[in-house]
């Protein structure tokens, strides 16, 4: 099975720099998927890793380690319309394995 | 030019009623999925259709059964609805679940708020 883990909510001010961590316990690892998720709409794809490293996506950027089981989503120079939740999914191994989302970390921008 | 809608968006009924969702797809994709988010906007995988093959059954009562008449659309059908039913429902697409990578980044559509009195 697999197990993933977000901070429940977070708070960050405009214009600053936020990172938004995903830790998971997997039975086997195929890829991870950040998505975005405003209030009362449907999440939306942000980016997606599948190798250990920083992949970068103007102001988002995501980082994965394999070893440790663990990703984050960086927001640089946060704007308020930023304020949503923060989706991290695990692809499990093999052909037709489904993606495990996270619970979902919910980000504030204040002024 | 909506990549995926779902029909209707929003689903008041009472309990014990029969309701259907419908979802399309016009981006060529392979793979289908229904997803339900509870009010804790966790969101839990239900199904997922290949070429209109079931590929993904997670654990969710007979009662609800999905319908892919062909690899644009699955459709949703639940039976005897239950005051537990009340949530969204989020239709997504994919471009091949199977290959693996960015093919399997998923496109959702706008999601059926379903409230069940």
């Amino acid at each position: 099975g697999q197990n993933i883990d977000q901070p429940t909510e977070m708070t960050a001010t405009e214009g600053a720099i936020v990172q938004i961590n995903c830790t998971y316990q997997t039975s086997g690892f195929n890829g991870l998927f950040w998505y975005q998720q405003h209030a009362g709409e449907a999440p939306t794809f942000l980016s997606y890793n599948v190798l250990d490293g920083l992949e970068e996506k103007g102001r988002f950027s995501s980082f994965l380690s394999r070893s440790k089981g663990y990703s984050y989503l960086l927001l640089k120079e946060l704007q308020m319309k930023d304020s949503a939740s923060y989706l991290c999914a695990v692809r499990g191994p093999g052909g037709y394995q489904k993606v495990t989302f996270g619970t979902g970390t919910k980000l504030q921008v204040i002024p | 030019d909506t990549a995926v809608s779902q029909t209707p968006k929003y689903l008041v009924t009472q309990m014990g009623n029969d309701k259907s969702i419908k979802c399309e797809q016009n981006l060529g994709h392979d793979t289908m999925y229904w997803y339900k988010q509870d009010s804790k906007k966790f969101l839990k995988i239900m199904f997922s259709y290949n070429n209109k093959e079931l590929i993904i059954n997670e654990t969710v009562p007979n009662r609800f059964s999905p319908k892919s008449p062909d690899k644009a659309h699955l459709n949703l059908h639940i039976n005897s609805l239950e005051l537990g039913d009340s949530a969204v429902y989020f239709c997504a697409s994919s471009q091949d679940m199977g290959a693996g990578g960015q093919h399997e980044t998923q496109y959702f559509g706008p999601g059926t708020r379903l409230l069940v009195l």
